[in-house]
């Protein structure tokens, strides 16, 4: 089964900072990786698909990028409304799905 | 709009059975995977699996194998998750969520690539003696 990791596990950062989130693959999965958001006692939200491309309604402030392995999640200026925990989540095989462990994003 | 509505919160004992369900609307149940993924308090999300509303096909993670079942009535556009031999630690929320083949262009071509774009807004259970 693929494997991700994510880094950090957690981050405290200011509104406007530019914050990055890391995702690792066990082995290549082309670029067939989501990332969510999701805020206490709420269901996850799509932010990111294929990588790179943003989820239709998504702030332009979010992008992904990388392939293979390696994946990022920048937010080009932290907003008070993304405060909350990230996952990555590959796709590459249709039997089984996997999600990362999450980064929590807290107020510095 | 298109939502998944799930059924309430559950309050099993150990060895028991629950059986969640996953009412969809707003487009065609039977064109969309249906996943089932679940969270334990304070934990990260975990993968279940996932049925084929059109045919009733599923697929499940190795680690659920011979205790879950999905399956989905297309009469009432509901999908279901029944969890067996309930132990402690299947205490979380339960979420259903529709996977949906989204375009993507890079700068050559297009293609479609999977994602869970709609969420139910997750079912509680609880197991305890």
């Amino acid at each position: 089964d693929i494997q991700l990791t994510q880094s950090p596990s957690f981050l405290s950062a200011s509104v406007g900072d530019r914050v990055t989130i890391t995702c690792r693959a066990s082995q290549g999965i082309s670029s067939y990786l989501a990332w969510y958001q999701q805020k206490p006692g709420k269901a996850p939200k799509l932010l990111i698909y294929a990588a790179s491309t943003l989820q239709s309604g998504v702030p332009s402030r979010f992008s992904g990028s990388g392939s293979g392995t390696e994946f990022t999640l920048t937010i080009s200026s932290l907003q008070p409304e993304d405060f909350a925990t990230y996952y990555c989540q590959q796709l590459n095989s249709y039997l089984h799905s996997t999600f990362g462990p999450g980064t929590k994003v807290d107020i510095k | 709009q298109v939502q998944l509505v799930q059924s309430g919160a559950e309050v099993k004992k150990p060895g028991a059975s629950v059986k969640v369900s996953c009412k969809a609307s707003g487009y065609t149940f039977t064109g969309y995977y249906m996943h089932w993924v679940r969270q334990a308090p304070g934990q990260g999300l975990e993968w279940m699996g996932w049925i084929n509303p059109n045919s009733g096909g599923t697929n499940y993670a190795q680690k659920f194998q011979g205790r879950v079942t999905m399956t989905r009535d297309t009469s009432i556009s509901t999908a279901y998750m029944e969890l067996s031999r309930l132990r402690s630690d299947d205490t979380a929320v339960y979420y259903c969520a529709r996977d949906a083949a989204l375009v993507y262009c890079s700068s050559t071509s297009c293609g479609e690539a999977n994602a869970f774009d709609i969420w139910g807004q997750g079912t509680m259970v609880t197991v305890s003696s």
